[in-house]
């Protein structure tokens, strides 16, 4: 049982380049979410999934894009990343049906500087 | 959501009980405490939560003033792998919602030997 998986752990970006990062769960979890966070700053959630085939803004949505076309995967793409977007970010899924919908269960983040 | 007040700093010696406050001043009736901690930039990891009971489980212990203006987080027997960035968070608890979580800057607590 992995949990939540990122990939990459780490990319740096020239200004202007694009890329996708994606999520994975394997707990059945009908939310996900994607969260970036600054140095010594908690984190801010971008955008976030209540079920496959659909995607709502958070907190900081601009400059991102995502998609859920499978229950399982989030994706988050930056389509020409700034300078703005180096951050660290973290992907989290919660609530699989017929369980409490307590908590958000974190993957280990990835790393992004745009240079 | 209410928003929530931490220290930003706290020292713990190793084998005492850790005493994490915050202030939540402004929470309505239907919002839960939620308590995070982030270990040295790795993903956040749920501690517990509660509505108005103190509440206890493997972890920690959550005790939530009458007036549930502010809680307290306890690691009643503090090791060093507790050293992280611990969040209070307050939000509604519900049961169909997405967890949208407003973290703020959380205080950090050092345990040491």
């Amino acid at each position: 049982n992995a949990g939540v998986t990122q990939t990459p752990k780490f990319r740096v970006l020239k200004t202007g380049q694009s890329m996708t990062l994606l999520c994975a769960q394997d707990m059945n979890h009908e939310y996900m979410y994607w969260y970036r966070q600054d140095p010594g700053m908690g984190l801010r959630l971008i955008h976030y999934s209540v079920g496959e085939g659909t995607t709502a803004k958070g907190e900081v949505p601009d400059g991102y894009n995502v998609s859920r076309l499978k229950k399982q995967n989030f994706l988050l793409g930056l389509e020409s990343a700034a300078p703005s977007q180096t951050s660290v970010y973290f992907c989290a899924s919660s609530y699989a049906p017929g369980r409490m919908n307590t908590e958000a269960f974190f993957g280990q983040g990835t790393r992004l500087t745009v240079v | 959501d209410a928003k929530t007040t931490q220290p930003p700093s706290m020292d713990c010696a190793e084998g005492r009980a850790a005493n994490l406050p915050c202030n939540h001043s402004t929470i309505s009736g239907n919002e839960y405490v939620y308590w995070y901690r982030q270990i040295h930039s790795q993903g956040p990891q749920y501690i517990i939560h509660g509505l108005k009971n103190n509440e206890t489980n493997e972890m920690a212990s959550l005790i939530i003033t009458e007036d549930r203006k502010s809680s307290t987080l306890i690691l009643p027997h503090a090791t060093l792998r507790d050293t992280a960035v611990y969040y209070c968070i307050v939000r509604v608890d519900r049961n169909q919602g997405a967890q949208k979580l407003v973290f703020g800057q959380g205080t950090r607590l050092t345990i040491n030997p």
